[in-house]
């Protein structure tokens, strides 16, 4: 069984689109989280969810709105989608967000703008 | 604000050497460190983790890294690389402790056989 599942695992849209990204996890996790990486491979944090509510915001446009439904999944929706965008989303979950805790990170999400 | 440097972007080696992957960090007090890997086209995974107690930390795959206070410094080290250890090696550390990591640059590996 996967632990972190992401839907799709590939994305190609044209600018000014909306899309959305999935994630689900199955481990049981209280916090989830959104990373994109970029071409140069640079990871940084987009958001953060315990029980369903957001706890981190890192200054991330507000074209782009995470949805959690349940401690289960994670969606991020893109509004007009721009070049700059482009990059692998990564969904990631553990236990309760402590320091301490690992991180499990799922396959990862191409978007691909053009 | 803490942050964690790799300074080294790429490493080739000979399958077999030996491998030293550089972390340095930026905290005051003794911080929690990781170590991911991801291979072409996949997610992250640790590898292994310190937060506190023995320096010296065993992780999957034959890696150990070593926390050293007094060079800011949590390197990844194994005795003999394997082809399948080419990938992106990450080292990172949760600011404030919390709910978030802060990933260094990556270093890049390339074994040649």
């Amino acid at each position: 069984d996967t632990a972190v599942s992401q839907t799709p695992k590939y994305l190609v849209t044209q600018m000014g689109n909306d899309k959305s990204i999935k994630c689900e996890q199955n481990l049981g996790h209280d916090t989830m989280y959104w990373y994109k990486q970029d071409s140069k491979k640079f990871l940084k944090i987009m958001f953060s969810y315990n029980n369903k509510e957001l706890i981190i915001n890192e200054t991330v446009p507000n074209r782009f709105s995470p949805k959690s439904p349940d401690k289960a999944h994670l969606n991020l929706h893109i509004n007009s989608l721009e070049l700059g965008d482009s990059a692998v989303y990564f969904c990631a979950s553990s236990q309760d967000g402590r320091g301490t805790d690992t991180q499990y990170f799922g396959p990862g999400t191409r978007l691909t703008v053009l | 604000a803490q942050s964690v440097t790799q300074p080294d972007i790429h490493i080739t080696v000979s399958e077999g050497a030996s491998l030293e992957l550089r972390c340095n960090y930026s905290y005051g007090a003794t911080p929690y460190l990781f170590w991911y890997v991801q291979s072409p086209g996949q997610g992250l995974q640790l590898l292994l983790k310190y937060f506190s107690g023995d320096t010296l930390v065993q992780g999957i795959k034959g890696f150990e890294a070593e926390f050293k206070r007094s060079q800011s410094s949590f390197n990844l080290r194994k005795p003999s690389v394997h082809w399948s250890d080419a990938a992106e090696y990450f080292c990172a550390v949760p600011p404030g402790g919390y709910n978030k990591l802060i990933f260094g640059a990556g270093t890049r590996l390339a074994v040649h056989p």
